[in-house]
């Protein structure tokens, strides 16, 4: 079975500092691989994902993620953080065969300060 | 398009009653699970369905949750009797495959 494990539970960061949020997966069939976000009493939201392709996948937003697959992980970059990325952040891994339903991370905060 | 629609937003109970949960989903959309949230145990996945038919219910914690989808575009989770370990926030998402849209959430709090 797959499990999803976020290194991180908090991650405090100055503004304009980079950032990098850690994902490691286990599993050992072909898998989707997600970033959502999730601000405040809000639902999540879709930040990125990998399904096939190039292993670098980028969102509107300043983030990207890189799948690799020998360390099995799928860590989410940004370069330059702005006060209103502070949120919960959730890495979640479909399987192929396992009906599309996603296993979710424990979620890292990111609290990003002046 | 609306999104997910959740309702009730907030629901406070007390221990015994019945809790019903409501979600709309998204028109199109052949899927749609059942998610709960606490600071303990993260996302769980309660339930799912495909074409309105629960395909994985392994998550449901006990006998006194259920879920219904009568039509592609409504779905319950009830539970009864409801319990103090129940407080939670309840997420509703679907997907057309693999990306999932979720709703805004249902905070239940049982006294």
């Amino acid at each position: 079975a797959q499990s999803v494990t976020q290194l991180d539970s908090q991650v405090p960061v100055f503004e304009e500092a980079p950032v990098e949020l850690r994902c490691n997966y286990s599993s050992s069939v072909s898998v989707y691989l997600f970033w959502y976000v999730q601000y405040p009493n809000q639902g999540l939201q879709l930040l990125l994902k990998y399904l096939s392709g190039s292993t670098l996948v980028e969102s509107i937003n300043g983030f990207e993620a890189e799948f690799n697959k020998s360390q099995t992980s799928f860590h989410l970059r940004k370069p330059s953080v702005h006060i209103s990325d502070t949120a919960e952040y959730f890495c979640a891994v479909s399987e192929l065969d396992s009906g599309y339903a996603l296993n979710f991370g424990k979620g890292t905060s990111l609290l990003v300060t002046p | 398009d609306a999104g997910v629609i959740q309702s009730p937003r907030h629901e406070v109970t007390e221990m015994g009653q019945e809790v019903t949960l409501r979600c709309k989903p998204i028109s199109g959309h052949d899927y749609l699970f059942w998610y709960r949230q606490t600071m303990m145990r993260g996302l769980e996945l309660l339930i799912y369905f495909n074409n309105n038919v629960p395909i994985d219910d392994s998550g449901m914690p006990e006998d006194r949750f259920s879920a219904k989808m009568p039509n592609a575009s409504f779905s319950t989770l009830k539970i009864q009797p409801s319990e103090p370990r129940d407080s939670a926030v309840y997420f509703c998402a679907s997907s057309p495959l693999l990306e999932q849209f979720f709703g805004p959430g249902t905070r239940l709090t049982v006294l």
